[in-house]
């Protein structure tokens, strides 16, 4: 069946370092893509998506490229801030005969230290 | 647009007790999911409603069910409750399956259950 893997956390960063956060999923067909983020105290939001192969989804300085070759859609920034202090799961929906199905991934907690 | 909408917050329940969540999803939603967050399995989903039909469900206990109303309004009941179902319920509503939809899902901020 589908799955969705991602790194362990905690990962813990100084402010301005280099963010990699490694997503890579099992899927048959051609899923959608997407990392979500949660906030302390808060659900989740998107933080960004991509649809096909190949597809880079950007948002807030955050950027992912969907490599079907490698079957990954690992999560980058180029600098981190103390606010992206965050819990981060990569997610992938896939469709079967008109249905839609979510699987996400169990999420990595980012610590940005000032 | 108001976003997702999941009453109550927080609520303390004792071990054997039954507890209703209820979710509002965004005004022309239809579709609308439910999920269990806890530190040590993460995000479990639960179960999806869609037209007031569960179209798809998790691998949950039968004393986890849920349903949702003519105006796409949800809620899910735990019944028994047990130390370990003390967790975050996480709903989310979506446009899906309308081809309108990009499949972004839209989430409450959630209701954290503590069993005692």
């Amino acid at each position: 069946g589908n799955s969705v893997t991602q790194m362990e956390g905690p990962v813990t960063l100084s402010e301005e370092a280099f963010l990699t956060i490694n997503c890579t999923y099992t899927a048959t067909g051609y899923p959608s893509l997407f990392w979500y983020v949660q906030y302390p105290g808060e659900g989740l939001q998107l933080l960004l998506k991509a649809t096909k192969a190949d597809d880079k989804g950007s948002n807030k300085g955050f950027e992912a490229t969907y490599r079907k070759e490698t079957t990954s859609f690992h999560l980058e920034k180029g600098s981190v801030q103390v606010s992206d202090s965050a819990v981060y799961f990569c997610a992938l929906e896939s469709t079967t005969s008109g249905t839609y199905k979510y699987i996400f991934g169990t999420g990595t907690r980012l610590k940005v230290l000032a | 647009k108001a976003g997702v909408t999941q009453t109550p917050r927080y609520l303390i329940k004792t071990r054997g007790q039954q507890v209703t969540l209820s979710c509002s999803p965004i005004s022309g939603h239809r579709s609308v999911s439910w999920y269990q967050q806890t530190p040590g399995q993460g995000l479990q989903f639960l179960f999806e409603y869609f037209s007031e039909t569960q179209r798809n469900k998790g691998n949950f206990p039968g004393r986890f069910s849920g349903r949702q109303f003519s105006n796409s309004r949800s809620e899910m009941n735990v019944s028994t409750l047990e130390l370990g179902d003390s967790a975050l319920y996480l709903c989310a509503s979506s446009l899906r399956p309308t081809s309108g939809s990009n499949g972004e899902l839209f989430f409450g901020e959630g209701s954290r259950l503590t069993v005692l």
